[in-house]
């Protein structure tokens, strides 16, 4: 166990609609960050929060925007769906002299 | 032309040999190399973490990393079915976890 965690593990929405993946970082990390997985494109960063802050930008579209909470939590949101959205999205959180730790991601389904 | 590149496989190989996975990367400023093993379904998890050049061992599996050649590999010694997944290596020029680089993955399927 990884000590991230991802809610939901699966969603299944129809194109157009909206949807709010969560995640929770390992105890006493301060960075969260989103990572897209694909069967053709692999691991895509998104987005990374450090202490409630964006630090950084990675593939992330305009209709995709996330956000970290006071209490560390993080939220990814994505609006607009279309049916390329459908992906596996990844939370790893890590220190800052420590590597990367991931959970076990929220697939998404979009029909 | 991409900054880390890794042979996708899918690679086959009998229970009990040797597994050498490798990865190519064109950036030398990279220091901190990383392998992940992914199995299906779950989130990548960290088997390796080493710094600049040299070898380092845990258990069955030895990371390499030559830094003259770009090159990384990890060895997978009496490999186990267990041993099925993907693995996916990664590296970066600071520590932590910035601007972090990812090998597309090998999957590997460990015969009985």
């Amino acid at each position: 166990d990884s000590g991230v965690t991802q809610t939901p593990k699966h969603l299944i929405t129809a194109t157009g609609q909206r949807v709010t993946l969560r995640c929770s970082p390992r105890s006493g990390d301060l960075s969260v960050y989103w990572y897209q997985q694909s069967l053709d494109q692999g691991l895509q960063f998104l987005i990374h929060y450090y202490n409630g802050e964006e630090r950084a930008k990675g593939n992330i579209l305009e209709r995709f925007s996330a956000q970290q909470f006071p209490d560390l939590h993080s939220e990814l949101n994505l609006s607009s769906l279309e049916l390329g959205d459908s992906a596996l999205y990844f939370c790893a959180s890590g220190g800052v002299n420590s590597p990367l730790h991931f959970g076990n991601g929220t697939r998404l389904t979009v029909t | 032309q991409k900054e880390v590149e890794q042979d996708p496989g899918p690679l086959s190989v009998p229970e009990g040999a040797i597994v050498s996975l490798n990865c190519t990367y064109s950036n030398s400023a990279f220091q901190y190399f990383m392998w992940y093993r992914q199995y299906s379904r779950k989130g990548p998890e960290l088997l390796m973490y080493t710094y600049s050049s040299g070898n380092k061992e845990d258990g069955r599996f030895t990371a390499q990393v030559d830094k003259s050649s770009k090159y990384i590999s990890l060895f997978i010694r009496d490999s186990q079915p267990s041993d099925s997944a993907t693995y996916l290596c990664a590296m970066s020029v600071v520590t932590g976890a910035n601007n972090l680089f990812f090998g597309t993955g090998t999957r590997l399927t460990v015969i009985p």
